[in-house]
C-alpha cells in the first residue's frame, strides 16, 4: 500500500512569508501528527489531528497551525516565517491517536527560511 | 528539554563491534519506540516495547524496556554497515510521542 506522502519535499521562503505543508496518510489511517526536526533539538511535536479534531498540541507558537480534512489529508501553516522555522518537518500517519499504534512517517518537507 | 535523554549522542565503530544506545527518563512511559531514520528520509519503526522489563531481539538487534518503564536500551551486535544511521527512542504517554535527540550511528567498513 502507498506509505505517507508529503508535499513539496523542498521549500525556500523568505523571512515574514507564510507556507503551507501537505501530507496524505496512509489510506485507512485516521491520525495525523506533525514533527518539526532540527539538528540541536531533534524532534520535536507540533500537533495531532484524528478524525478532522486536534487532540494534542506541542509547545510551539501560534504561528503554527494545522487542520484535517475529512479524507484524513492533513495541512500544516506557518505564518510570519522566521529563520529558526528552518526546519525539516515531518508527518506521521496512525490507525489510532496518541503514539498508542505504529506511527508510519513520511519523507518529510525540508523547510528553508532566508 | 528533551523528555527523553539519548547516550551517547554519536557512536563511531568498526564492522564487526557491538553497540549500545541508551534512552533515558524520569517519565514514565505506556510503551516506547525505537526507530532508525537514514538520511533524506523519514524515521522507521524497528520495535516497540511495552512490558517492563521486555526483551525483544530483531536479528542482530536486542531491545529492552526498564522495569520501571521509564529507559530502555538498543544493543547491536556485530554490526554492520547497512547499520549506520539515527537512532531514535519515543516514548508514549499523556497520548502522544515524545522522542530523544537521536544517536547517530556510523559503522565504518
Amino acid at each position: 500500500k502507498a506509505g505517507v506522502t508529503q508535499t513539496p519535499r523542498y521549500l525556500i521562503k523568505t523571512r515574514g512569508q507564510q507556507v503551507t505543508l501537505s501530507c496524505s496518510p496512509i489510506s485507512g489511517h485516521r491520525s495525523v501528527s506533525w514533527y518539526q526536526q532540527t539538528p540541536g533539538q531533534g524532534l520535536q511535536f507540533l500537533f495531532e489531528y484524528f478524525s478532522e479534531t486536534q487532540r494534542n498540541k506541542g509547545n510551539f507558537p501560534g504561528r503554527f497551525s494545522g487542520r484535517q480534512f475529512s479524507n484524513s489529508r492533513s495541512e500544516m501553516n506557518v505564518s510570519t516565517l522566521e529563520l529558526g522555522d528552518s526546519a525539516l518537518y515531518l508527518c506521521a500517519s496512525s490507525l489510532a491517536p496518541g503514539g498508542t499504534t505504529e506511527a508510519f512517517f513520511g519523507q518529510g518537507t525540508r523547510l528553508t527560511v532566508v | 528539554t528533551q523528555l527523553l535523554k539519548q547516550s551517547p549522542q554519536f557512536l563511531s565503530i568498526q564492522e564487526g563491534e557491538n553497540l549500545t544506545v541508551y534512552c533515558n527518563s524520569s517519565s514514565v512511559f505506556s510503551s516506547l519506540q525505537w526507530y532508525r531514520q537514514e538520511p533524506g528520509e523519514g524515521p522507521v519503526l524497528l520495535v516497540t516495547v511495552v512490558t517492563g522489563g521486555e526483551v525483544k531481539k530483531l536479528k542482530r538487534l536486542t531491545f529492552q524496556f526498564g522495569d520501571a518503564r521509564k529507559d530502555s536500551s538498543l544493543h547491536i551486535t556485530a554490526a554492520q554497515t547497512g547499520d549506520t544511521g539515527l537512532y531514535l527512542c519515543a516514548g508514549a504517554n499523556d497520548y502522544k510521542l515524545s522522542f530523544g535527540a537521536g544517536t547517530t550511528v556510523t559503522v565504518r567498513a
